[in-house]
């Protein structure tokens, strides 16, 4: 199995909401990552996880909180988002050996009113 | 910090044309990777490039790594429909060992 799956597929909510975003991989990767995409943008890391620690965090608001329950899933919690948050969120994973290929979810279109 | 542009950004051909995109670190990479990422989709590694003046292919695309280790291309032959899309390259990044930069980016179109 070598597919990244995410849901929901498309995510709208309020600015005071609380919402979460699920990602899980089956290929016995341990290093999972958060990208935030804006359209016409390159992916931009949010953060990563290795072995399920969080090994980078690329100074993102503590209003996104990443999480890493086993070496499957990864998950990011939303809370109290801006409208400039709205973005294609993707997750992925790869080998934890240094510069792997990344194989990517499909991703969540979030969109904050 | 490090940065990653691609040039160009944007390119639209006539089916059966070539097509090439260029990138250029500011650093040395140690290695260099390729995504595509078709419209509405998700980025897919393509290959990984590691040592100098390394020349890959696959069918169609031909993937290159600077002499210096600074710069990559990407040259596809003859080009189809299914070939439209976002190409990225990226490079690890010194913040992180599991870290990579992503490049601007080349969109291209094919017309019919």
């Amino acid at each position: 199995d070598t597919e990244v799956t995410q849901t929901p597929k498309h995510l709208v909510m309020g600015m005071t909401n609380k919402k979460s975003l699920k990602c899980e991989q089956h290929m016995g990767h341990r290093a999972m990552y958060w990208y935030k995409q804006k359209a016409k943008k390159p992916p931009e890391l949010m953060f990563v996880y290795s072995y399920e620690k969080l090994s980078i965090n690329e100074s993102v608001p503590s209003r996104f909180s990443p999480e890493c329950p086993n070496s499957s899933l990864l998950n990011l919690h939303l809370h109290a988002l801006q409208p400039e948050d709205s973005a294609l969120y993707l997750c992925a994973s790869s080998q934890v050996y240094r510069n792997n290929e990344q194989f990517f979810g499909p991703g969540t279109r979030l969109t904050v009113l | 910090g490090q940065q990653v542009m691609q040039i160009p950004q944007y390119q639209h051909v006539q089916e059966g044309e070539d097509f090439t995109t260029y990138c250029n670190s500011s650093t040395t990479l140690s290695n260099i990777q390729w995504y595509k990422q078709r419209p509405g989709g998700h980025p897919v590694f393509l290959i990984q490039l590691v040592k100098s003046g390394e020349v890959k292919k696959q069918k169609r695309l031909t993937f290159q790594f600077g002499e210096a280790k600074k710069n990559s291309s990407l040259h596809i032959t003859a080009t189809q429909t299914t070939d439209v899309g976002t190409y990225f390259c990226a490079g690890p990044d010194s913040g992180g060992y599991q870290k990579v930069t992503f490049g601007t980016g080349t969109k291209l179109q094919v017309i019919p």
